[in-house]
């Protein structure tokens, strides 16, 4: 299986600021990485696919990049409805797997 | 619009089988390149894929439950069903499944089915 690892677990921080949160594969899935926020009781919701490419309907303050083994999403310019769980997914090959997940918090 | 929803039992005892059905609207699961997945998520624990339905009938599982899920689909019926047998406590989620779309993206979700094994 692909091992998918987020960074950091958890952060802090405070509306308007800019948040990095990253991915990291245990192999290469070329660009077959989606993100997805996910927010209490709520199904996840997909942010970015093919690791860059924003969803729409998606603010453009999302964005996301990498390849082979190394991601990143970036948050600019935080609003309140932002604060939830993120997931990185590899779609490379199965079994799928998920990140442990990034909960963003208000500091 | 696509849509997707979750039914299926809410407790299930330990040891018994669990039946989900997924129902969706909004495209056919006859269509090139289209699946249905199945998706849990323990309380409190990150997201865990489990099967995926391909429009051609194949069929893919988690290797770790492969012996104890089947996945099925009824096109006319537009919906897909996922068994789980001798279901364990460590089984409690919430279950969820979602379109993959022919460019291998999951993209429209259900709102999901909490499932809690208990005796």
């Amino acid at each position: 299986d692909i091992q998918m690892t987020q960074s950091p677990s958890s952060v802090s921080a405070s509306v308007g600021d800019r948040v990095t949160i990253t991915c990291r594969a245990s192999q290469g899935i070329n660009t077959w990485l989606a993100w997805y926020q996910q927010k209490p009781g709520r199904a996840p919701k997909l942010l970015i696919f093919g690791a860059s490419n924003l969803e729409s309907g998606v603010p453009s303050r999302f964005s996301g990049s990498g390849s082979g083994t190394d991601f990143t999403l970036t948050v600019n310019s935080l609003q309140p409805e932002d604060f939830a769980t993120y997931y990185c997914q590899q779609t490379n090959i199965f079994p799928y797997t998920f990140g442990q997940g990034t909960k963003l918090e208000i500091k | 619009q696509i849509t997707m929803k979750e039914s299926g039992p809410t407790l299930v005892r330990p040891t018994q089988t669990l039946t989900l059905t997924c129902t969706f609207s909004g495209f056919s699961l006859s269509t090139s390149a289209v699946g249905v997945g199945w998706f849990r998520q323990p309380p409190g624990k990150a997201l865990e894929w489990l099967a995926l339905i391909f429009w051609d009938d194949d069929k893919r599982y988690r290797p770790s439950l492969e012996s104890r899920l089947t996945i099925t689909k009824d096109t006319s019926k537009n919906q897909v069903v996922l068994t789980m047998t001798n279901m364990d406590p460590a089984d409690t989620a919430t279950y969820y499944c979602a379109h993959r779309d022919h460019e291998v993206t999951v993209r429209f979700w259900g709102q999901g089915t909490p499932v809690t094994v208990s005796s």
